[in-house]
């Protein structure tokens, strides 16, 4: 079956611009997730989100930074005013949540290359 | 705050030499995963580890746990080119929603 898909699959854009990043998780998945990856940094955590929860901001770096999740499918991390430290590869994840607070595997999609210059 | 430590973070190796790689975690936590990433690409799943002695194989990788160790091991046994490749292992802190990775062991098998 299909896996989560995201797009666009690169971006540049200048510094002060803002950016939607798009992510399809896999269908029936409930929950889904943000990571970003850079050299400096490695893979953090950004946004969770699990059905109709609000969602666990938690790992968001600035306000700049916003997600949603439309129709619990959907999703889209929205960058404003993007500075040069924003340039990293955005990975989308998905999962199933088992009952209680246990969690499935993530599967992570392609991700977003995203570069300001 | 969970932290996860990986260990190496570059290895270098010939064909079909055996090796570990080390993840240690500073909290409890329910599950460990291991992924592989190679250039370019995204994150495959590896393994699942959910319980204390709990060991996975799956071709030329074996995985294992020790939870009261907080320590997790990737063994590669007789190494081929085609496991080069970065891997990363994962936590699963309890409760929580998001996983904490390690820093990833790239490696590199030699013909």
């Amino acid at each position: 079956g299909a896996g989560v898909s995201q797009s666009p699959s690169n971006k540049v854009t200048e510094k002060g611009k803002d950016v939607e990043l798009r992510c399809d998780p896999i269908s029936g998945h409930t929950a889904l997730y943000w990571y970003r990856q850079s050299l400096g940094q490695g893979l953090e955590f950004l946004i969770y989100f699990q059905g109709n929860s609000a969602p666990d901001k938690s790992g968001l770096p600035s306000d700049r930074f916003s997600a949603e999740r439309t129709g619990g499918s959907v999703s889209t991390l929205t960058i404003q005013r993007t500075q040069q430290e924003d340039s990293a590869v955005y990975l989308c994840a998905s999962s199933l949540v088992a009952s209680g607070a246990y969690q499935e595997t993530q599967y992570f999609g392609p991700g977003t290359r995203l570069l300001v210059l | 705050e969970l932290k996860v430590e990986q260990n190496p973070l570059f290895l270098s190796m010939q064909e079909g030499k055996n090796y570990t790689i080390y993840c240690n975690y500073s909290t409890t936590s329910d599950r460990l995963y291991w992924y592989r990433q190679d250039p370019g690409k995204s994150l495959e799943s590896l393994f699942v580890l959910l319980s204390n002695g709990a060991v996975k194989q799956e071709g030329r990788l074996m995985a294992s746990l020790d939870t009261k160790a907080r320590l997790s091991t990737l063994h590669i046994t007789a190494a081929v080119h085609d496991l080069s490749a970065t891997y990363f292992c994962a936590v699963d802190s309890y409760g929580g929603n998001k996983l904490v990775f390690g820093a990833g062991t790239i490696l590199r098998v030699k013909s």
